[in-house]
């Protein structure tokens, strides 16, 4: 098993629609993020959470939210999905570990909103 | 606030030469860490190399090494040998302060030609 899960892995929804996100990590990390990826834009924070109770917002955390059920899952919710929020998103974790801070990223879900 | 600037969208490569892929960084954290990262077409976030703003010796992974300038505030990727498998958008991204989250640059796109 991947040490970031995420699913689904590929979503098409309709504008308007509640769609959630899942993340969980069998790292062990503290910290967890959510990223959004359009072309020419590189990634963009969304939200990150330290802990379960230490939710962050990013810098574009408009019409999203998130959830720390735990400190192995992190979900993403769109409560009213709009086209421009297709995107390609990531979950990812870190802790510090040696020289490298130990991020490590989910696979990525892939989703459509039509 | 932290910055990653990437100013080539796209370069090309002949198979088995070297290349360098560009990056400058804005910051104001006196420790931060800076990252190469590799996404093929699959989607898949790819750690290349991480360099350290208090290391002495420029980073190498193999094939990537780092060339560090801290005055100049550079973190460009040298890829040595490239290979076909190589095709794909690389991100910069820097990681400091507090919350330890990524910036990330908006990427270039890599083509190796055969």
């Amino acid at each position: 098993d991947a040490d970031v899960t995420q699913t689904p892995r590929n979503r098409i929804t309709k504008t308007g629609k509640r769609i959630m996100l899942e993340c969980s990590q069998t790292k062990g990390h503290d910290r967890m993020y959510w990223y959004r990826q359009d072309p020419g834009l590189g990634l963009r924070l969304i939200y990150y959470s330290f802990d379960v109770k230490d939710i962050n917002k990013g810098e574009i955390s408009d019409g999203y939210s998130v959830s720390r059920q735990a400190q192995a899952k992190f979900s993403l919710s769109l409560e009213s999905a709009i086209p421009n929020q297709t995107a390609l998103y990531f979950c990812a974790t870190s802790d510090r570990d040696r020289n490298n801070y130990g991020y490590t990223f989910g696979s990525g879900t892939r989703l459509t909103v039509v | 606030a932290q910055k990653i600037t990437q100013t080539q969208p796209g370069m090309f490569v002949q198979e088995k030469e070297a290349v360098t892929l560009d990056c400058t960084y804005d910051t104001s954290d006196p420790s931060y860490g800076l990252f190469w990262y590799k996404q093929p077409s699959s989607g898949e976030m790819i750690f290349l190399i991480y360099q350290g703003s208090y290391d002495q010796q420029n980073a190498t992974e193999g094939r990537y090494s780092l060339n560090f300038q801290k005055a100049r505030k550079s973190a460009n990727l040298v890829i040595s040998a490239s290979q076909l498998g190589d095709s794909a958008m690389y991100f910069c991204a820097i990681s400091g302060g507090s919350n330890y989250k990524l910036t990330f640059g908006k990427g270039t796109l890599l083509t190796v030609n055969p």
